[in-house]
């Protein structure tokens, strides 16, 4: 089955670590984005990236990383800078390439600082 | 900036109505917009597209209409369903390789 993966599911953070959350497809997109979701906000952008090896910082970056080195991996760190993490994590792909640009989504991550 | 807006925030309606969600914006030099599903810890699962050169899409029990010129898009569910409660967002693209920008969503509830 062709689709998105996120895993963990649930991950629990101490104050003071880089946490590393993955996504992974094999929909043979190019493009890979990462949101967050707070309770009664929209999705805000974090990171996306349009191809391999390249990627661009979204509304909120800061206190987030990500690297992009192959074409199915686009995993997003969380670390110790950004001061309140606690949120759902949205990974998102698309065909990209100026293309019609449907996104299609992973189940989530919900990263809790305890 | 383009700013998207969903109103209403939430809506509980009894089993075999038909309803209407709707969506403004901003800018209405979109791209495309995109309906999305989301169940309580879920992700999002696309419902419809609608490029800027198209009025309308159909799935089901389920019609998307765009009005760009006036900002506006709606979401209009036939006969509705308990199984169709959930978090409906619509999202906005102003390019093929721009992001999405994304309403807060409309909560439904429908109750059998």
């Amino acid at each position: 089955d062709g689709g998105i993966t996120q895993s963990p599911k649930y991950l629990f953070r101490k104050e003071g670590q880089n946490v590393t959350l993955s996504c992974e497809q094999n929909l043979n997109h190019d493009a890979m984005y990462w949101y967050r979701q707070d309770p009664g906000q929209g999705l805000r952008l974090i990171y996306y990236s349009q191809i391999v090896n390249d990627f661009q910082k979204g509304d909120i970056a800061e206190g987030y990383s990500v690297s992009r080195e192959k074409k199915e991996s686009f995993p997003l760190t969380v670390t110790s800078a950004q001061k309140n993490p606690t949120a759902f994590y949205l990974c998102a792909s698309s065909i990209g390439g100026g293309a019609i640009n449907e996104q299609f989504f992973g189940p989530g991550t919900r990263l809790t600082v305890l | 900036k383009q700013e998207v807006t969903q109103i209403p925030a939430a809506l509980s309606v009894p089993e075999g109505e038909n309803l209407v969600l709707n969506c403004s914006f901003t800018d209405s030099a979109i791209y495309n917009l995109q309906w999305f599903r989301q169940d309580p810890g879920k992700g999002l699962t696309s419902l419809l597209l609608i490029q800027s050169s198209q009025r309308e899409q159909t799935s089901g029990r389920l019609n998307a209409s765009l009005d760009k010129s006036s900002g506006r898009s709606t979401l209009y569910i036939a006969a509705s369903q308990p199984g169709d409660s959930a978090t409906y967002l619509c999202a906005v693209s102003l390019s093929g390789y721009s992001t999405l920008t994304f309403g807060k969503g409309t909560m439904l509830l429908v109750s059998p």
